[in-house]
């Protein structure tokens, strides 16, 4: 079974452009996180969708953060504009159905300067 | 808020020993808690989860559950320097898929 699929692995920009990340789930999985992990920390949730659906979305900024999941499979998470505390990596996740633990892709490694 | 609370560490053992990690959290309606491992600069990868009905034991892992103290704890035996990396714990609130992790702890396992 292929994993957990992001890119790009590392990404720099400057404050205030944007940037974008996208993840592909393992195939089947309905429910798909976007976490954020700063260093020193735990992941925090920003979004959960179940299909192409948005479970919860109440700590993603959206004023700068949005995230889509198109039918229900690949999704992309949009900072704009980004901000120097932006800096960590974003950790996509995704769960079938009856499983329990998540099965996390490698990550993206954001750096704003 | 739902809150996890582990003890950053690092907590440094020696290898063969008995390793240690704790952890506490706010929502008593958390009904299932997973441990995950995170080696320096890679993504978190499950170890093991166990529901809140008892405890549970795989290889060297073992998870335990205190419900009335809202404490979890994972004790790895026979510690090898390869269990050295950040574990972070992560309840499941009730009817919820979302897992709220921790801070992690930081383990090394000394040759």
């Amino acid at each position: 079974e292929a994993g957990v699929a992001q890119s790009p692995r590392y990404k720099i920009i400057e404050k205030r452009q944007s940037v974008a990340f996208w993840c592909n789930p393992i195939s089947g999985h309905a429910t798909l996180y976007w976490y954020q992990q700063i260093l020193g920390q735990g992941p925090k949730l920003l979004i959960q969708f179940q299909n192409n659906g948005v479970v919860d979305d109440s700590q993603l900024p959206k004023d700068r953060f949005s995230a889509e999941r198109l039918k229900g499979v690949d999704s992309t998470l949009k900072i704009q504009p980004a901000k120097l505390e932006d800096s960590a990596v974003y950790l996509c996740a995704s769960l079938s159905e009856g499983s329990y633990g998540y099965t996390f892709g490698s990550g993206t490694r954001l750096t704003v300067v | 808020q739902k809150e996890v609370e582990q003890n950053s560490g690092p907590l440094s053992v020696p290898e063969g020993a008995i390793a240690s990690l704790n952890c506490t959290y706010s929502d008593r309606g958390s009904q299932s808690f997973f441990w995950y491992r995170q080696y320096s600069g890679k993504s978190p990868e499950l170890i093991m989860f166990i529901y809140s009905n008892g405890d549970k034991e795989d290889g060297r892992f073992t998870a335990q559950l205190n419900k009335a103290s809202q404490y979890v704890s994972l004790l790895i035996r026979d510690s090898q320097p390869s269990d050295s990396a950040t574990y972070l714990c992560a309840p499941r609130g009730a009817g919820s898929y979302q897992l709220t992790f921790g801070k992690g702890t930081k383990l090394s396992v000394i040759p």
